[in-house]
């Protein structure tokens, strides 16, 4: 199946630090990506969606400006969590659909653990 | 509004086990149905789907109906593996709208030798 790569796996910062994370679709083109939160013993929360070329569209309560999504080209989204707090300490997920395939399916990259302190 | 609701883990079985992780959900309309699997160290991958009432979804031997009168979509398999030791999501997408996906807690299997 279609591959979406994460980087980096696992990121420790210090508090008031800007860290991005990189999501990369290997195979295949992505016009739309999608960046999920997971807390402890919590389900995945939809964050944003990440729009190729246009701005991303985020959900409610997630503020733009704390979680920069840019969306360059159709295999690469970048998330930056900007000054960063111990309170966005969580993994962080992002899928991607195949443009072309037209089968709906999203692909999952393995997740970006961040430790803020 | 809609949710989904999943049986708490962890659940630990001995290989060749039967497997029964229950999902329940609340929506209005017809939404789609999915479980996702997630193994150690790897990104979700979607284990199977249903799309409407009715509608049995299978892959690597495992099993789930969706059951409109019980808003059930229970996964199940007859005999576990080593291999299948993972965390397990149930999640559903709003009728038109694939790219949403509301989750629930996850199940964390693990299938002892």
């Amino acid at each position: 199946g279609a591959v979406v790569s994460q980087h980096p796996s696992r990121v420790i910062c210090k508090s008031g630090t800007s860290v991005k994370i990189e999501c990369r679709s290997l195979d295949f083109q992505a016009t739309t990506m999608f960046w999920y939160r997971q807390f402890p013993k919590q389900s995945l929360m939809l964050m944003a969606t990440s729009n190729e070329g246009s701005k991303a569209t985020y959900e409610q309560g997630v503020e733009k400006d704390k979680f920069l999504i840019n969306h360059a080209s159709l295999t690469l989204s970048t998330l930056t969590v900007t000054s960063a707090h111990p309170e966005d300490s969580s993994f962080y997920i992002c899928s991607a659909r195949d443009a072309l395939a037209g089968t709906g399916e999203l692909f999952f990259g393995e997740g970006s653990r961040l430790t803020v302190l | 509004g809609n949710s989904v609701t999943q049986m708490e883990g962890p659940v630990t079985l001995s290989e060749e086990a039967f497997l029964t992780i229950n999902c329940t959900y609340t929506a209005t309309g017809y939404p789609s149905l999915f479980w996702y699997v997630q193994y150690p160290g790897e990104g979700l991958q979607l284990l199977l789907k249903a799309t409407k009432a009715d509608d049995k979804g299978s892959n690597k031997g495992f099993e789930a109906t969706y059951r409109k009168e019980t808003t059930s979509f229970h996964l199940e398999k007859g005999s576990v593996q080593v291999s299948d030791s993972a965390v397990y999501f149930c999640a559903l997408a709003r009728a038109g709208n694939n790219r949403k996906l509301i989750w629930g807690l996850g199940t964390s299997l693990a299938v002892n030798p």
